[in-house]
């Protein structure tokens, strides 16, 4: 079964940081790109950030642009979201997904900036 | 960057009724679209990819059309498990975007 497992949140202050993981299973990982994607309370999606098959390619939405860095790990099929300066408006489930398509999406998880 | 744009944002419709939610793109994304369901409490799921391929294990009831820069999702027969928000999402170039999404609720 084809599964992402999202951990790592949690409460932040404003300025502080955070650092997500998601962990994959049953699926080939190597092959794939990952996103991830974030939704503030009562909002709609937002994209956050995406990283190519070999970690080498990185794509930002400019709201996260300089602060927050993307990355994976092959060997243990996992990706990661390094988040830094955070500020309130980073309030939000953070999903993560497979493929650019984000043909399959992982529980999220909640990241609360505040003070 | 590509906007999307959603219409309308809420609608509230009867159980087997015809509905259409609208996605337009201030420019060109070929193809490149896809559409989301999130359920109440839950995650997103994709249902259609390349704007009108249905996902494996989708209702035959949704359909998706268009290219270009004007795309539709249509439940055709809408049912009581089709509560959900539906976002609209462009792959075409970076930054990626999202439509604001349109909240469907059962009249």
């Amino acid at each position: 079964e084809v599964q992402l497992a999202v951990s790592g949140g949690g409460l932040a202050q404003p300025g502080g940081s955070l650092r997500l993981s998601c962990a994959a299973s049953g699926f080939n990982f190597n092959s794939y790109y990952m996103s991830w994607v974030r939704q503030a309370p009562g909002k709609g999606l937002e994209w956050v950030a995406n990283i190519d098959q070999d970690g080498r390619k990185e794509y930002y939405a400019d709201s996260v642009k300089g602060r927050f860095t993307v990355s994976r790990d092959n060997a243990k099929t996992s990706v990661y979201l390094q988040m830094d300066s955070l500020r309130v408006e980073d309030t939000a489930v953070y999903y993560c997904a497979r493929s650019s398509i984000a043909n399959v999406w992982g529980q999220g998880a909640l990241v609360t900036v505040s003070s | 960057d590509i906007q999307l744009t959603q219409s309308p944002s809420f609608l509230s419709a009867s159980v087997g009724d015809r509905v259409t939610i609208t996605c337009r793109a201030s420019q060109g994304i070929d193809y490149y679209l896809a559409w989301y369901q999130q359920k109440p409490g839950q995650g997103p799921t994709l249902l259609i990819s390349a704007a009108s391929t249905l996902e494996s294990g989708v209702p035959s009831r949704f359909s998706g059309g268009g290219y270009g820069t004007e795309f539709t999702l249509t439940i055709t027969g809408l049912q009581p498990e089709d509560v959900a928000s539906y976002y609209c999402h462009q792959l075409k170039g970076y930054p990626v975007t999202f439509g604001g999404g349109t909240k469907v609720e059962i009249k």
